[in-house]
């Protein structure tokens, strides 16, 4: 089974504060993306990459940023924490190619921001 | 708790009910799509997915419709058991890129 997983289920910060979201998946998986969740927004996708050392912005990258140094390891990186940024954080991965688009994913961060 | 479907439409059924979920996507040129569930507190779930070449597609205890001249997508949960409870939402891809829906909650009673 794919398995992804990220660093924190809850985490509570203050404004301002820079905030690490850790997302690692075991299926060899080119594919990885962050997306927030809000209600009545749906899934809204923030960045994503291809390969390691790449990334590609999303709908909505403003205040954030990623890093992606090895192949299962896809990070969400928030410099200035704020308010606005409170939300449920998903992580996914998928394969390369056609028949392999399906997005497996982690269990969800829930960030506060206070 | 889990506020991520404060705002969405709601079905209602009774344990042992079929349901069926509906979903009206945007792009006409997408190829492939997703029925994600997702139970409170937890990240989204794969269901099933069906291609832009087939109408219908069975799992188990799941089915997938799709009707490229209107754009709509339903899934179809045969025999609904409490532990169906969650908010399910489809998703479209076009161009590589995964268009997710807002999602409608499912309420099974006993």
């Amino acid at each position: 089974d794919v398995k992804v997983t990220q660093s924190s289920r809850y985490l509570v910060k203050r404004t301002g504060e820079k905030v690490f979201l850790e997302c690692v998946q075991d299926m060899d998986h080119e594919n990885m993306f962050w997306y927030r969740q809000d209600p009545g927004l749906g899934l809204r996708l923030i960045y994503f990459s291809y390969d390691v050392k790449m990334k590609e912005k999303g709908d909505i990258p403003e205040g954030y940023s990623v890093s992606r140094e090895k192949k299962e390891r896809f990070s969400l990186i928030l410099e200035s924490a704020s308010t606005n940024q409170t939300s449920m954080y998903l992580c996914a991965s998928t394969g390369a190619g056609a028949g392999r688009e399906t997005q497996y994913f982690g269990p969800g961060t829930r960030l506060l921001v206070l | 708790g889990e506020s991520v479907g404060l705002h969405l439409p709601t079905l209602s059924v009774q344990e042992g009910d079929n349901s069926i979920i509906n979903c009206a996507y945007s792009n006409s040129a997408s190829d492939y799509f997703i029925w994600y569930k997702q139970e409170s507190g937890k990240g989204p779930q794969f269901i099933i997915d069906i291609r832009s070449n087939m109408d219908k597609r069975q799992g188990q205890r799941v089915t997938v419709l799709l009707n490229k001249t209107v754009k709509h997508l339903s899934l179809q949960i045969a025999a609904t058991q409490p532990g169906d409870s969650a908010v399910y939402f489809c998703a479209e891809i076009g161009f590589q890129k995964l268009v997710f829906g807002t999602g409608t909650r499912l309420l099974v009673s006993p």
